[in-house]
């Protein structure tokens, strides 16, 4: 079965600080790896995507890494912020514009003063 | 603009009553989809839509019924509530066509079954 876990569970970390959460697949092939961001009470918003073929893909202070040898995803979030406070979901897609995606149970981070 | 749009945002039920749950979007998507979120598990897809008249089941459809009479609207239905079935429900919307993995989500509906 396809599973995308994440680690860790949850996180607390003091605002500027750095931080970088784990993303392991199994699903094979796989079309694009996407990290969001669910503030509480809110649904899911993308972040980031990358194709298979992609190694880093930045979007302001996110940086997403893929390495499809090992099947592992990281998201490095620099100089954190108080609004950074939130779950983080990877998702994979299967290859084609397949519907069924693969969600992670995602990492909750707390970013406090 | 709206977005994805979900209604109720909040409903307690009693066990075996009925409801439903509406989703619309005003960004001409041809996919919808319904998941729900439980504590300690990932998004799980209940049912989706590929287009206009179409539905499938996805990974928990169980106790569930949907229906997309119109492009825009999408509706869950639970037709004998359980307490299983308490959760945060989301609807999504992705363009359709060159879909590359991009879901435009509500802000979800909260589900307490008594």
């Amino acid at each position: 079965k396809n599973q995308v876990e994440q680690s860790p569970q949850s996180l607390i970390i003091l605002e500027g600080k750095n931080c970088t959460l784990q993303c392991n697949y199994t699903v094979s092939p796989f079309s694009n790896l996407r990290w969001y961001k669910q503030d509480t009470g809110r649904g899911p918003v993308s972040l980031t995507i990358m194709t298979f073929s992609e190694n880093t893909k930045s979007n302001g202070r996110y940086t997403a890494t893929l390495d499809a040898d090992t099947k592992q995803s990281s998201l490095h979030i620099t100089a954190s912020q108080l609004s950074d406070s939130a779950s983080y979901i990877c998702v994979v897609s299967p290859p084609r514009g397949g519907n069924k995606l693969t969600f992670g149970t995602g990492t909750q981070l707390k970013v406090e003063l | 603009n709206a977005g994805v749009t979900q209604t109720p945002k909040f409903r307690v039920l009693k066990t075996g009553q009925s409801m439903t749950l509406l989703c619309a979007q005003d960004m001409n998507h041809e996919y919808m989809y319904w998941y729900r979120q439980d504590p300690g598990m990932g998004l799980r897809l209940i049912h989706y839509s590929v287009g206009e008249g179409t539905t499938a089941k996805g990974e928990v459809p169980d106790g569930y019924n949907v229906s997309r009479l119109k492009k825009q609207n999408f509706l869950l239905g639970l037709e004998s509530a359980a307490p299983s079935q308490t959760s945060v429900y989301f609807c999504a919307s992705a363009p359709g066509q060159g879909f590359a993995g991009e879901l435009f989500f509500g802000e979800g509906s909260r589900l307490t079954v008594l």
